[in-house]
């Protein structure tokens, strides 16, 4: 089955204590992208990868940091999290934003940052 | 910079009534567009799209939308809501200049009542 998995679905922590959440698909895509999702702001951008390598900012990438090694999958890593950063986080993945192409959505990893 | 407006963060109707959701963009070029929705404790997925050609798109579910460049506005409608249509639908729009990025309105939350 096509899928985008996250993990973990939920997680709780403290302010300061590295976190990584992991995102695997297994369509061969070449975009990967991170968002956050925030009641009344939608959903924001914070960083993408158009392939292996090649990772760019997206809106709000100040606190996270990603690595793109291999294809399929695009960790995003807060080296210090802080309260503000208490979100739901989704990583989502397509053949090509460029191309149009539809994103493929993950289930979501809802952080909270104490 | 390109910006999406989705007018009402909530609506509500009746089962059967129409459904209308807004979205308005900020652009004199016209961006590509999208819909997608979201159910409860789910990922995105992909409603429906408009990049070029025909302005009234069709999607999944019944659901349509019409590109109005004189209105700078891509609506999304169904003639006859069911109770499964209850979700919160965000309005994208890929700009013309970086289609690399996907830029998210804030959401409308779409209840059904009985």
């Amino acid at each position: 089955e096509a899928q985008v998995t996250q993990n973990p679905r939920y997680l709780i922590t403290v302010t300061g204590k590295k976190l990584t959440v992991t995102c695997s698909q297994n369509m061969n895509h070449e975009y990967m992208s991170w968002y956050r999702q925030d009641p009344g702001l939608g959903l924001r951008q914070i960083y993408y990868s158009m392939n292996v390598e090649v990772t760019d900012k997206g809106d709000v990438p100040e606190g996270y940091k990603v690595s793109r090694k291999e294809k399929r999958n695009f960790p995003l890593i807060l080296e210090s999290p802080s309260p503000n950063q208490t979100s739901l986080y989704f990583c989502a993945s397509s053949l090509g934003v460029e191309r149009n192409e539809k994103l493929f959505f993950g289930s979501g990893t809802q952080l909270s940052v104490l | 910079a390109q910006s999406v407006t989705q007018l009402g963060s909530h609506v509500s109707v009746s089962e059967g009534a129409l459904v209308l959701l807004r979205c308005n963009y900020s652009s004199s070029v016209p961006p590509y567009l999208f819909w997608y929705v979201q159910y409860p404790n789910q990922g995105l997925q992909l409603l429906l799209k408009y990049t070029t050609g025909a302005t009234l798109v069709k999607g999944i579910n019944g659901f349509e939308a019409e590109f109005k460049k004189s209105e700078t506005s891509f609506h999304l409608t169904k003639p006859s809501a069911h109770m499964s249509d209850a979700a919160e639908y965000f309005c994208a729009v890929s700009p013309f200049y970086n289609t690399d990025k996907l830029i998210f309105g804030t959401g409308t939350r779409l209840q059904v009542f009985p």
